[in-house]
């Protein structure tokens, strides 16, 4: 069975600085798919970016990137220039490539990050 | 992007009786979608599967007869707590796959409230 481990219960970072955001998994699946999720205080989930594993390209969407080390089945979030609108439940998250539309996201215990003015 | 929403978005009512929240993608149909359970400062817990046309499928632990979900057309699915208990007390959160199945689109959630 897959599983989702992020070993960072809380973080916090000085706003307008660089924080990694830590998320490990365990699967036999060679294709798959893995995403940041962010939970803010208002509770709607947001995606924040999505890996595919057969790219070996790091992922990246504006000030967030991600490190995916396959081998390792590593997969961080980096936040660059930290923002107060950071500050929030990330969660990273799995998924199978197989069953379409009933694709079932596999969720970590996710990270509570605090942005600091 | 694809938009999801749940309503109610907060619900308090009295220990013994039922109630429903509606999941609606607004822009895209679905023929799946996806319930989630979340107590305050955890991961969300997967409850069930709603499949369009057929009965839905619910995770190991989950009780069928508690959570009720009915999939009535390609844009609505509802969860019915039946016999609501404190204990069910919980944040409800309902996902839709988009066009490619790999990206969920969530909704803002309800917030249930059991006297």
């Amino acid at each position: 069975a897959q599983t989702v481990t992020q070993s960072q219960p809380e973080m916090s970072v000085q706003e307008a600085e660089t924080v990694t955001l830590s998320c490990t998994y365990d699967t036999s699946e060679n294709n798959y798919y893995l995403f940041w999720y962010k939970q803010p205080p208002s509770r709607q989930m947001i995606l924040v970016i999505r890996q595919e594993a057969y790219k070996q390209q790091n992922a990246t969407e504006n000030r967030f990137s991600v490190n995916f080390q396959k081998a390792a089945k590593s997969f961080s979030l980096k936040i660059s220039d930290s923002q107060l609108g950071d500050t929030a439940m990330y969660f990273c998250a799995f998924m199978p490539p197989y069953g379409g539309a009933t694709n079932k996201l596999i969720f970590g215990t996710g990270t509570l990050l605090a942005v600091q003015p | 992007g694809a938009v999801v929403s749940q309503h109610p978005s907060r619900v308090i009512c009295k220990s013994g009786t039922s109630v429903k929240i509606e999941c609606r993608s607004l822009d895209f149909q679905a023929t799946t979608m996806f319930w989630y359970r979340q107590f305050p400062k955890q991961s969300l817990m997967l409850m069930a599967t709603s499949n369009e046309g057929s009965k839905a499928t619910y995770e190991q632990g989950v009780e069928k007869d508690k959570f009720l979900i009915n999939h009535a057309s390609l844009t609505l699915s509802t969860l019915t707590v039946t016999s609501a208990h404190p204990e069910d007390s919980s944040f409800y959160i309902c996902s839709a796959p988009g066009q490619g199945y790999e990206t969920q689109y969530f909704g803002p959630g309800t917030r249930l409230l059991v006297l």
